[in-house]
């Protein structure tokens, strides 16, 4: 395993098309995080699985982004009807479960960056 | 909702300086990760502090976690240029709630 996968690395888009990106993360880590990231900016945060579950959703996040992970591996990530304001890097981070009381590091994966015009 | 705030946003420093970038939160955390994002690369983790007043070293990097868990510093010794890059925290209120990252300083070493 070489790590945290993404897939496509680079998506351009017409405003109003659909994307989906995919995450593999590293195969024993049970936790998955989708966040986003703009120029000069820190990642934000937009959802997180454990295990298949979707545990947490960011407020921030308009009703046209979904993600699933239906089989607690991969996941993907999906963006209907586009906007210019979508284009960014998307990162997928992956962690082990090590309980509820303790964070662990975030393996993150190179990204996909998107582009709509 | 929850954010760290980090400071300065950018520090140019000439190699062989120091350089120091400070996380603050209004409100107590439960841990405080570190990672360093190279210019076109993704953010790769360097350390994570739980305790209060923890201070952890890893060669020419310090790591402090404040007493009262609502801060936390980075400190480089004597910089290289292979400590350019984009240096966050990143922390949670509980070991179950996803990282929040703050914005980063970007790091410039002039040689």
């Amino acid at each position: 395993d070489t790590g945290v996968s993404q897939n496509p690395r680079h998506k351009i888009t017409k405003r109003g098309q659909n994307v989906t990106f995919r995450c593999d993360p590293i195969s024993e880590h049970n936790r998955l995080y989708w966040y986003r990231q703009t120029l000069g900016q820190g990642p934000e945060f937009l959802t997180y699985f454990q295990n298949e579950a979707q545990l947490e959703k960011s407020r921030l996040l308009s009703d046209r982004f979904s993600a699933e992970r239906p089989k607690g591996s991969f996941s993907t990530l999906e963006i209907q009807r586009t906007e210019q304001g979508d284009s960014a890097m998307y990162l997928c981070a992956s962690s082990p479960d090590r309980g509820r009381s303790r964070n662990t590091e975030a393996f993150f994966g190179q990204g996909t960056r998107l582009t709509v015009v | 909702g929850q954010q760290v705030m980090q400071i300065p946003q950018y520090q140019h420093v000439q190699e062989g300086e120091d350089f120091t970038t400070y996380c603050n939160s209004s409100t107590t955390l439960s841990n405080i990760q570190w990672y360093k994002q190279r210019p076109g690369g993704h953010p790769v983790f360097l350390i994570q502090l739980v305790k209060s007043g923890e201070v952890k070293k890893q060669k020419r990097l310090t790591f402090q976690f404040g007493e009262a868990k609502k801060n936390s510093s980075l400190h480089i010794t004597a910089t290289q240029t292979t400590d350019v890059g984009t240096y966050f925290c990143a922390a949670s209120h509980s070991g179950n709630t996803p990282l929040v990252f703050g914005k980063g300083t970007r790091l410039s070493v002039i040689a």
